[in-house]
């Protein structure tokens, strides 16, 4: 069954430096990743996938990520910080289900981002 | 992308007792899906509803404690049954408009049960 890690409860950084939220995954076959956003009193936003091709991504808010097939991460980055970016992040792959009734999606523990100013 | 709206927004409700939830989006979409959330912590999925199938429940969830119906391609509910404090949380419906795309999410419902 798919799996999802997240090392970090909390990442702190200050506004302007670079920012990454770690991700590693565990899933049979290709793998389906994303990046999800939370903001406080508010649902879940998409912020970008992996689904094949370039090993970089380009996402919302100008958030990237990199899928890292021998270290199965997918490390969330942004160049600069800004204190908007506070929130809660969630890393999220696509597997098969345990029954192998098709998919689902399995979601990591959540990485609390807190941009200082 | 579609949007998603969730109703109510917020409720409390005595133990006992049962909550619909209603999930509604502005497209057609084939497979929807129901979340729980503990405020700050991560997604558990409930079940899968797909219009024209009964609901795909996960391990730890029944249908007899959160009946799903899902009577057209825009439209689901969710009920809790039986209401306990430990049914006090965050429920989330979300919607997948490709075959292996993302998910977009609704506002969430966040149920306090006393």
């Amino acid at each position: 069954a798919q799996s999802v890690a997240q090392p970090e409860d909390q990442v702190n950084v200050a506004e302007g430096n670079p920012l990454t939220v770690k991700c590693t995954y565990s899933v049979s076959g290709n793998p389906y990743l994303f990046w999800y956003v939370q903001y406080p009193n508010r649902g879940l936003q998409f912020l970008l996938k992996y689904i094949t091709g370039d090993n970089l991504v380009k996402g919302s808010y100008g958030f990237e990520a990199e899928f890292n097939k021998s270290q199965t991460s997918f490390h969330l980055k942004k160049p600069s910080a800004l204190v908007s970016d506070s929130a809660l992040y969630f890393c999220a792959v696509r597997g098969r289900r345990r029954d192998n009734y098709g998919q689902n999606f399995v979601f990591g523990p959540g990485t609390r981002l807190s941009v200082l100013p | 992308s579609a949007v998603i709206s969730q109703k109510p927004s917020r409720d409390i409700c005595q133990r006992g007792t049962s909550l619909t939830i209603q999930c509604q989006v502005d497209s057609q979409v084939t497979m929807m899906f129901w979340y729980r959330q503990q405020p700050g912590q991560s997604l558990t999925l409930i079940a899968t509803a797909n219009q024209g199938s009964e609901a795909t429940y996960e391990s730890g969830f029944v249908i007899d404690k959160f009946p799903i119906s899902r009577p057209n391609l825009t439209f689901s509910t969710l009920t809790v049954s039986n209401l306990s404090p430990e049914d006090s949380s965050i429920y989330l419906c979300s919607v997948e408009e490709t075959g292996v795309g993302e998910q977009y999410f609704g506002p969430g419902t966040r149920l306090t049960v006393t």
